[in-house]
């Protein structure tokens, strides 16, 4: 079946280095790809779509890079900052509903 | 303006109890879904509504879960008989339509913990 999975589950980084989150999928007819954040007590929050017919998206300090080739997804974070500690989701959207991977904890030290 | 609004946010059961978990999803929003999100895991799909017509129900785990969305807004799951593999967050989101396009806007969740 369909699974959209992740590299990492955990990532530590120092506060202002960049950060970059891993995702693999296994379904290569998905055609939109969405990043979400979650904190402790709440749900996903949305940061990021990319489109199948895209590379890279750029955001306010985020950038989304999608390989079609080897079914890859990335998010990088600039200038990591403690508010940006949480769990990180990529996500696949069908016609209605999301299928999420494990997901990414992100972990910034001063 | 408000977001989806999930209540209780918490809720302890005893097994076998039955439970109803309410979302209020965002005026307006034509689509709702509920999600299933085990701890450490990420959500799955449960159910979708598109106004008040249940469209995808694929995703509920058994017979003993049933979800209703009578005016087309706010919406109710219910577990009949909980079971301990029921403990889990329940997050509701609703978006303006159905579609890739239109981003789904998630509320805090309701813990339920069966014990």
């Amino acid at each position: 079946g369909e699974s959209v999975g992740l590299h990492l589950p955990t990532l530590s980084v120092q506060e202002g280095d960049n950060s970059i989150i891993n995702c693999a999928y296994s379904n290569s007819a998905s055609d939109y790809f969405i990043w979400y954040k979650q904190e402790s007590g709440k749900g996903p929050q949305f940061i990021i779509d990319i489109r199948s017919n895209m590379d890279k998206r750029q955001g306010q300090r985020v950038t989304v890079l999608l390989n079609k080739t080897v079914k890859h997804l990335s998010l990088q974070i600039a200038a990591t900052q403690p508010g940006d500690s949480a769990v990180y989701f990529c996500a696949e959207k069908g016609a209605q509903k999301l299928v999420f991977g494990q997901g990414t904890r992100l972990t910034i030290n001063p | 303006g408000a977001g989806v609004s999930q209540s209780p946010r918490y809720k302890v059961a005893k097994r076998g109890q039955d439970v109803a978990l309410r979302c209020d999803p965002i005026s307006g929003h034509v689509s709702l879904f509920w999600y299933q999100q085990a701890l450490g895991q990420g959500p799955e799909f449960l159910t979708y509504f598109q106004n008040e017509a249940q469209l995808d129900k694929s995703g509920l785990p058994s017979d003993r879960f049933f979800a209703e969305r009578p005016e087309g807004s706010v919406s109710t799951l219910k577990i009949q008989r909980t079971q301990q593999e029921d403990s889990a967050v329940y997050l509701c989101a609703s978006s303006l339509d159905h579609g890739r396009a239109y981003e789904q806007y998630f509320g805090p969740g309701t813990r339920l913990t069966v014990t």
